[in-house]
């Protein structure tokens, strides 16, 4: 049983397209998260949503766009990708705030 | 001042050894204190959870916490290869729903 799981695992897109990364989580928890982890490793974290809402929206360029449909899921729609945006996107979740457990994560390369 | 600093490594020690991972955070307030471990090309695993001060032990691992002094570590006794990783500390930072990562300490164990 896979407990956080991510589509695609690999993307691999040229600059100036939109494309969309999905995850599900079927361990229960109300909130969900998308991290950024760049070239050196460092994690970053983007959005957070609790129960279909918005609650951590980090500095991010508004063409990320994370969204919801129910607790279960969340996926992160991103327009006029750049090099820039090419990394290792990972989803997130947690029962109350306190141990967060990652999805296998979605390496995107942007060419 | 970032406010998760790890000891930048990387870090070898041989087999058997012992492998000491420091980390340090900015928020006086800060209640609670994870260690993870990633292995290369895939996701966070978290291994260790400390919210009250003094040592938590979890077979090999124990993690320290001090509060006092803003500061987390984690020992890895009798160090195995398949605990070459790299060991992310993270702590929730002003929101409990947040987590912020150091930049991680990459282990290598030497048969």
């Amino acid at each position: 049983d896979t407990a956080v799981s991510q589509t695609p695992k690999y993307l691999v897109t040229q600059m100036g397209n939109d494309k969309s990364i999905k995850c599900e989580q079927n361990l229960g928890h109300d909130t969900m998260y998308w991290y950024k982890q760049d070239s050196k490793k460092f994690l970053k974290i983007m959005f957070s949503y609790n129960n279909k809402e918005l609650i951590i929206n980090e500095t991010v360029p508004n063409r990320f766009s994370p969204k919801s449909p129910d607790k279960a899921h969340l996926n992160l729609h991103i327009n006029s990708l750049e090099l820039g945006d090419s990394a290792v996107y990972f989803c997130a979740s947690t029962p109350g705030g306190y141990e967060q457990y990652f999805g296998p994560g979605t390496r995107l390369t942007v060419t | 001042q970032k406010e998760v600093e790890q000891n930048s490594g990387p870090l070898s020690v041989p087999e058997g050894a012992i492998a000491s991972l420091n980390c340090t955070y900015s928020d006086r307030v800060s209640q609670s204190f994870f260690w993870y471990r990633q292995y290369s090309g895939k996701s966070p695993e978290l291994i260790m959870s400390i919210y009250s001060n003094g040592d938590k032990e979890d077979g090999r691992f124990t993690a320290q916490l001090n509060k006092a002094s803003q500061y987390v570590s984690l020992l890895i006794r009798d160090s195995q290869p398949s605990d070459s990783a790299t060991y992310l500390c993270a702590v929730n930072i002003f929101n409990d729903y947040k987590l912020s990562f150091g930049a991680g300490t990459t282990v290598t164990v030497r048969a």
